[in-house]
């Protein structure tokens, strides 16, 4: 069975532009969880998507919001991209959420560079 | 202040040789605690998964442990080997889905 594919896996934006993320969760998975990893600030929770609809949202602001599609495939944009929005961007999926489930699958995340 | 905090930041050990990282947590009400392993440049894989009645749950040379009375958790590396340097990342789910992270642990595996 696939894994977790993120695309694209290296991005370079510049300040102000907006960026879309690609996660496709593993097949038969309906939740898809969204990550943002930065050294200073390690793991933050972003947004959880179960079935089409938000189920969970972090401390982020508007600029960050996302989809989930009817085959469970998600979408993650960023719109006026700033400096501190470089990060690794990282999905995970499970079978139906994060706390009833227990187990999620991480990809291989989306390095992204804002200059 | 973190809900999640593990100890130490890093450590360096060699091989074949064992350790133990901490994560102590004030997340409540409590649902499951997870240990992750993250590879550098990789997505994080998860090692175990307690819940409250779980005190000690096995993966290979990985051990974790769960004092749900005191809210501290423990993984031990038996044997290490150079394949486990890696980051090392507690992450405790309260019931209603919210999760939190711990900064994690880096640990060093040296021949």
């Amino acid at each position: 069975k696939a894994g977790v594919t993120q695309t694209p896996r290296y991005l370079i934006k510049t300040r102000g532009q907006q960026v879309t993320l690609s996660c496709s969760p593993i097949s038969g998975h309906r939740s898809v969880s969204w990550y943002q990893q930065t050294p200073g600030q390690g793991l933050q929770f972003l947004f959880e998507y179960f079935s089409e609809t938000q189920r969970n949202k972090g401390n982020f602001p508007g600029r960050f919001s996302g989809r989930q599609f009817s085959n469970s495939r998600s979408e993650m944009n960023v719109s006026t991209l700033e400096l501190g929005d470089s990060a690794l961007y990282l999905c995970a999926s499970s079978l139906t959420g994060t706390a009833l489930s227990y187990e999620q699958y991480f990809g291989p995340g989306t390095r992204l560079t804002v200059t | 202040k973190n809900q999640v905090e593990q100890s130490p930041q890093s450590l360096i050990i060699l091989e074949g040789k064992n350790c133990t990282l901490q994560c102590n947590y004030t997340v409540s009400p409590f649902s499951n605690l997870r240990w992750y392993k993250q590879d550098t440049g990789r997505g994080p894989v998860s090692l175990t998964i307690m819940t409250f009645s779980e005190n000690t749950k096995s993966n290979g040379r990985y051990t974790a442990t769960l004092d749900a009375d005191t809210k501290q958790s423990s993984l031990h590396i038996t044997a290490s080997q150079l394949s486990d340097s890696a980051s090392y990342i507690c992450v405790v789910s309260a019931i209603d889905y919210k999760l939190s992270f711990g900064a994690g642990t880096t640990v060093t595996v040296r021949a």
